[in-house]
């Protein structure tokens, strides 16, 4: 089973900020199967990111997604009052998803 | 677009069996395009995929939950299920019912959520 871990547990910038945000798997993700959600309190996660650079039907360009293999990047560009949330990756391999831990975006 | 809506009892006693109902709308559940699933997240904390049935009836499931749950699907209904066995404080969670496209393993639609509390 692969184990994903997000660096940093919290981060605190300010508006305007470029964040970054990383997800790192234990074992290579076969075919890039590496998405990323955003979730704001007592909301269900909402889609970001698929494939690990593919951005879902009407997020906005200043998210960006990258990386292959093990590590993986979001990075969120010209942060926004709405960006200040929860952000989870998951992986998909041999028919299971695991998720990462998560990282809190926070108002510095 | 798809809908998805989670139904269950919000109360459950320990030891006995958690049982909730995801009702799908906007689409058939019987299309090849998605697997559907059930993801948890106890307060405070983060996701736990339980697991993912396709339309044929073949299930997934998160080999640490495996022994405790069942996912089955009722296609003439349009829904999917979730049953837990022998459950303890531990799986108290905010429930999910959720899509997840064949082709990219992403889980693109979610239910709203549903709390289920263990306690007696």
């Amino acid at each position: 089973e692969i184990v994903l871990t997000q660096s940093p547990g919290t981060l605190s910038l300010s508006r305007g900020d470029r964040a970054t945000l990383s997800c790192r798997a234990s074992q290579r993700i076969g075919s890039n199967f590496l998405a990323w959600y955003q979730q704001k309190p007592g909301q269900a996660p909402t889609l970001l990111i698929y494939a690990a650079s593919a951005r879902a039907t009407g997020v906005p360009d200043r998210f960006r997604g990258s990386g292959s293999g093990t590590d993986f990047t979001l990075t969120i560009n010209r942060l926004e009052p709405e960006d200040f949330a929860v952000y989870y990756c998951q992986q998909y391999d041999n028919s299971l998803y695991t998720f990462g831990q998560g990282t809190k975006l926070e108002i510095k | 677009q798809l809908q998805l809506q989670e139904s269950g009892p919000g109360l459950v006693k320990p030891s006995e069996t958690l049982s909730l109902t995801c009702a799908v709308s906007d689409d058939s559940i019987s299309t090849s395009n998605y697997y559907w699933g059930w993801i948890r997240q106890p307060p405070g904390k983060g996701l736990e995929w339980i697991g993912n049935i396709y339309y044929s009836g073949t299930t997934y499931y998160n080999p640490s939950l495996k022994s405790r749950v069942t996912i089955s699907v009722d296609t003439s209904k349009n829904q999917f299920f979730l049953k837990m066995r022998s459950v303890t404080a531990a799986d108290t969670a905010v429930y999910y019912c959720a899509s997840s496209y064949t082709g990219s393993y992403d889980v693109d639609y979610w239910g709203q959520g549903t709390l289920v509390t263990v306690s007696s």
